[in-house]
C-alpha cells in the first residue's frame, strides 16, 4: 500500500520556466512533508519541508504548496535551471510521537531541465 | 560541520554471506536512520535509533538489523545476504528543530550511500 504517491515518473522543461512535481497521500496522520533531491550516485538532499497548519512554503526558487483537503502538495521551481535536473522524492512524516524520524517516501520524478 | 558519512561506499558480496554497513552522523545528531532503495520500491525505511536504542522499525525480516553506539555512529547488518537485498542503503541523521505551531520540524540528512550489490 503506497501511502505517498508521486504518478509522474519523469518531467521535461524548457530551461527558464516552471517546473510542478506533484505527490499525492493517503494517510491522513501526515503531518509534515519534505522534498528532496538527488543526484546519480549521491544521498538525497533537502530542499524544503512544509507543515500541515501552512498551505505555501517559499524558499528562493523553490515554493512548496499544500492541499490537506485533497491530500495533495506539489514542488514548484521558478525558474528552471539546467543544474535543476535530478530525481525529485516526497516525503511525508506522521503526527505521532516518536514515528516523526520515520518517513514515507514517494517514488521519485525524474526532472530533465532543457538548455 | 562535516555532512553524513557512510563506508562503504561500494559492497560486493555473495548470498548467505552478511555484511556490515557503518554510519557518522553530523556531529550533535542524535537521530539517525536507515533507509533501503531499490528500483522497484523506492526508499523504504529499515529502522531508527535514538540514544542507543531502536525506536522505529519498519516492514523488513530480522535479518536486518542496527545498532548505534554511544558516540551516536550507527552500523547496520544484514546477513544471510539474498539477491534481493542488492540495493543502495542510506543513511540519515536528523536533530530536533523546535515547533511550529505545534508541529514538530526535523530534517533528515543523507549521507552518500552503500551500493551493495549480492551476487
Amino acid at each position: 500500500d503506497q501511502q505517498v504517491k508521486q504518478n509522474s515518473p519523469s518531467l521535461s522543461v524548457q530551461e527558464g520556466r516552471i517546473s510542478i512535481l506533484n505527490c499525492d497521500y493517503t494517510n491522513s496522520m501526515f503531518d509534515y512533508f519534505l522534498w528532496y533531491k538527488k543526484y546519480p550516485a549521491e544521498g538525497p538532499t533537502f530542499l524544503i519541508s512544509i507543515s500541515s497548519i501552512k498551505d505555501k512554503n517559499e524558499d528562493g526558487r523553490f515554493t512548496v504548496f499544500l492541499n490537506k483537503s485533497a491530500k495533495h502538495l506539489s514542488l514548484h521551481i521558478v525558474p528552471s535551471q539546467p543544474g535543476d535536473s535530478a530525481v525529485y522524492f516526497c516525503a511525508a512524516r506522521p503526527i505521532v510521537g516518536g514515528s516523526i524520524y520515520k518517513l514515507t517516501f514517494g517514488k521519485g520524478t525524474l526532472l530533465t531541465v532543457n538548455p | 560541520k562535516a555532512g553524513v558519512t557512510q563506508t562503504p561506499r561500494y559492497l560486493i558480496k555473495t548470498r548467505g554471506q552478511q555484511v556490515t554497513l557503518s554510519c557518522s552522523p553530523i556531529s550533535g545528531h542524535r537521530s539517525v536512520s536507515w533507509y533501503q532503495q531499490t528500483p522497484g520500491q523506492g526508499l523504504q525505511f529499515l529502522f531508527e535509533y535514538f540514544s542507543e536504542t531502536q525506536r522505529n522499525k519498519g516492514n523488513f525480516p530480522g535479518r536486518f538489523s542496527g545498532r548505534q553506539f554511544s558516540n551516536s555512529r550507527s552500523e547496520m547488518n544484514v546477513s544471510t545476504l539474498e539477491l534481493g537485498d542488492s540495493a543502495l542503503y542510506l543513511c540519515a541523521s536528523s536533530s530536533p528543530q523546535g515547533r511550529e505551531q505545534g508541529v514538530a520540524k526535523n530534517i533528515q540528512y543523507f549521507g552518500a550511500g552503500t551500493r551493495l550489490s549480492v551476487l
